[in-house]
């Protein structure tokens, strides 16, 4: 099976900061790979796919880049609407995985 | 608009047995693969069942494999979750979700699951 790892765990940042978060695979993917917004007691939201696609109504400080086994989320400038948990997944032979999760807070 | 809609949770014995639904409004689930994943409290996201347009293929987590029986009516425009034998570690919300390119793109609001004497 394949394993996600993200880093890091969590993270503390302020509102306009540049965040990036990293998720790793255990072995080669490629490239469905998918990142996930999830606030308390609400369901994932999806914001990237694909890798580097931005899921349709997702603004554009959000990004997603690379290939093989490691991929990154970028916020480009942090906003309150920010402050969540981001999980990858992978996508393979019809099963996914998903990286532990990146709680960003408040700094 | 689109909206999925869980239901068929609760407080379940060890052994048991739930049927978990998913109604859709707003798209037409035949159309779409799908999928359910779960999460339990405090915890990450794990991918439990998939099913592909056709119902042709269909996957299973190891976790839940022989236990757990993934469907769907598409004269209801329903998914289902059939779990049997449950177990105190399938306590969860369980959400059901259409799959894009691998990725859950629409997903319900969830239902939860709590197994526990």
């Amino acid at each position: 099976d394949i394993q996600m790892t993200q880093s890091p765990s969590t993270l503390s940042a302020s509102v306009g900061d540049r965040v990036t978060i990293t998720c790793r695979a255990s072995q080669t993917i490629s490239g469905w790979l998918a990142w996930y917004q999830q606030k308390p007691g609400k369901a994932p939201k999806l914001l990237i796919y694909k890798a580097s696609s931005l899921e349709s109504g997702v603004p554009s400080r959000f990004s997603g880049s690379g290939s093989g086994t490691e991929f990154t989320l970028t916020i480009s400038s942090l906003q309150p609407d920010d402050f969540a948990t981001y999980y990858c997944q992978q996508y393979n032979s019809y099963s996914g995985t998903f990286g532990q999760g990146t709680k960003v807070e408040i700094k | 608009q689109v909206q999925l809609v869980e239901s068929g949770g609760g407080l379940v014995k060890p052994g048991g047995s739930l049927r978990l639904s998913c109604s859709a409004s707003g798209l037409t689930l035949s159309d779409y693969y799908l999928a359910w994943i779960r999460q339990a409290p405090g915890r990450g996201l794990e991918w439990v069942s998939y099913i592909n347009r056709g119902d042709t293929t269909i996957f299973y987590a190891d976790s839940v494999k022989g236990r757990f029986t993934i469907s769907r009516d598409n004269a209801k425009n329903s998914l289902y979750l059939q779990m049997n034998s449950l177990r105190a570690e399938d306590t969860a919300v369980y959400y059901c979700a259409t799959v894009h390119y691998g990725s859950g793109r629409y997903w319900g609001q969830g239902t939860l699951v709590i197994v526990s004497s």
